[in-house]
């Protein structure tokens, strides 16, 4: 079965430090790969996607993540964190090949603390 | 501004009744989406439609409905054959193909009295 895992519930750091979200998924082919951020009681925001090419891809809010293809994982990374970026986020994948619809992850908190 | 609303924020449900929730889109998107959001789950979809007057079931369709007869707008309700309703439901859409980001809505809260 295809699936997505986010292998954490919760990420915690400290203001200023360097975070990293992990996100690893089991499709076939080649997958579309997505990042969205939730504040409470408020829809999801689209941050970056991977379709093809460089595997370093830029976001908003500084957000950047990395396509591993042997590793199958689509890590979200951020050079330093702000409190302003505690929120939920959800990493969703695309099977082309397969797909009917994005299958997404469980979520992962993320806390930044001052 | 383009967006997607969703209507309303929270809605109350009594045993036995149906109830609809709304979503309406101004970005011209010909794809739309319902999700199930609970606690600690993710997303669940519930229907899909990528053209006016046709749609798909989701993973977990059973106990909902929907309709799709103007683009802008794919309205679910929750019948009473849903045992579990209580929930966070998210309204999506999208334009093109699926290497477009979806744009979701500000969700609507149900609840069971």
């Amino acid at each position: 079965a295809q699936s997505v895992a986010q292998p954490e519930d919760q990420v915690n750091v400290a203001e200023g430090n360097p975070l990293t979200v992990k996100c690893t998924y089991s499709v076939s082919g080649n997958p579309y790969l997505f990042w969205y951020v939730q504040y409470p009681n408020r829809g999801l925001q689209f941050l970056l996607k991977y379709i093809t090419g460089d595997n370093l891809v830029k976001g908003s809010y500084g957000f950047e993540a990395e396509f591993n293809k042997s590793q199958t994982s689509f890590h979200l990374k951020k050079p330093s964190a702000l409190v302003s970026d505690s929120a939920l986020y959800f990493c969703a994948v695309f099977p082309p090949q397969a797909g009917t619809a994005l299958i997404f992850g469980k979520g992962t908190t993320l806390s930044v603390s001052s | 501004d383009g967006g997607i609303t969703q209507s309303p924020k929270y809605l109350f449900r009594k045993e036995g009744q149906n109830v609809t929730l709304s979503c309406e889109q101004n970005l011209n998107h010909d794809a739309m989406y319902w999700y199930r959001q609970d606690p600690g789950q993710g997303l669940r979809l519930i229907y899909y439609s990528q053209i006016v007057n046709d749609f798909q079931k989701g993973d977990i369709a059973e106990g909902y409905s929907v309709s799709r007869e103007k683009k802008e707008s794919f309205p679910l309700t929750v019948t009473s054959a849903q045992k579990n309703p209580t929930a966070f439901y998210l309204c999506a859409s999208r334009m093109g193909g699926e290497g477009q980001p979806q744009h979701f809505g500000d969700g609507t809260r149900l609840s069971i009295l």
